[in-house]
């Protein structure tokens, strides 16, 4: 069964200590894996989209990585306005391509 | 560019009653997907819509439908409410179904 799964579900972090979430699957032909921060009480917010194994994202402070069983989303020298849930997704070949999202990591800097 | 926007924000209802959500696209997308979002979970895909027609469904049962408009606005109905059904109901929308979806900020649903 495909599935996916966040580590760990809280962090709590200086500012300034850099850090990795982790987002394992066990899928049957991935199409693409997703990032997304969420604040709370809000929609999630789009950060990137990783396709192959090998592939490597960068936006601000932020990396993502993407292996054949995990995708690791690097945090560098954070701030507390990082803190945010963050949710990782994936979609499968076909028609409807619908995200299919993990519980996601509660991400808290601190000052 | 406009972004994604719900309606309403906040929304309290009776168990049993009919519910109706909606989401105005970001320009020039024509695909949108709802999901739902329980407290301290990530979302759930309900169904997805593409040029007016149903395109996808997950696993929720018959008293959750949708509909697409031409200019590519949506509706989430639901009947009969139930408890459970108290959640952050997101829509989505994307350019194509294969390309990255933007979430708008939610309706809050609270079913008592």
């Amino acid at each position: 069964e495909d599935q996916v799964t966040q580590s760990p579900e809280a962090l709590r972090l200086q500012e300034g200590e850099s850090s990795s979430l982790n987002c394992s699957y066990t899928v049957s032909g991935l199409r693409g894996l997703f990032w997304y921060r969420q604040d709370p009480g809000k929609g999630p917010e789009f950060l990137f989209t990783l396709y192959s194994a090998g592939e490597e994202k960068e936006k601000e402070r932020l990396k993502a990585t993407l292996t054949k069983k995990e995708s690791f989303l690097h945090i560098t020298a954070p701030k507390p306005e990082d803190s945010a849930t963050y949710l990782c997704a994936y979609t499968v070949p076909g028609s409807a391509r619908q995200l299919t999202f993990g519980s996601g990591t509660q991400l808290t800097v601190l000052p | 560019e406009t972004g994604v926007t719900q309606s309403p924000t906040h929304l309290i209802k009776t168990r049993g009653q009919q519910v109706t959500l909606r989401c105005s696209s970001q320009s020039g997308h024509n695909t949108v997907s709802w999901y739902q979002q329980a407290l301290g979970q990530g979302p759930q895909f309900i169904f997805q819509y593409y040029r007016e027609e149903e395109n996808g469904r997950g696993n929720f049962p018959p008293r959750f439908s949708g509909l697409q408009f031409p200019n590519y606005s949506s509706e989430l109905n639901v009947n009969a409410l139930e408890l459970d059904d108290s959640a952050l109901y997101l829509c989505a929308s994307s350019f194509t179904r294969d390309t990255e979806a933007f979430f708008g900020q939610g309706t809050r649903l609270t079913v008592v």
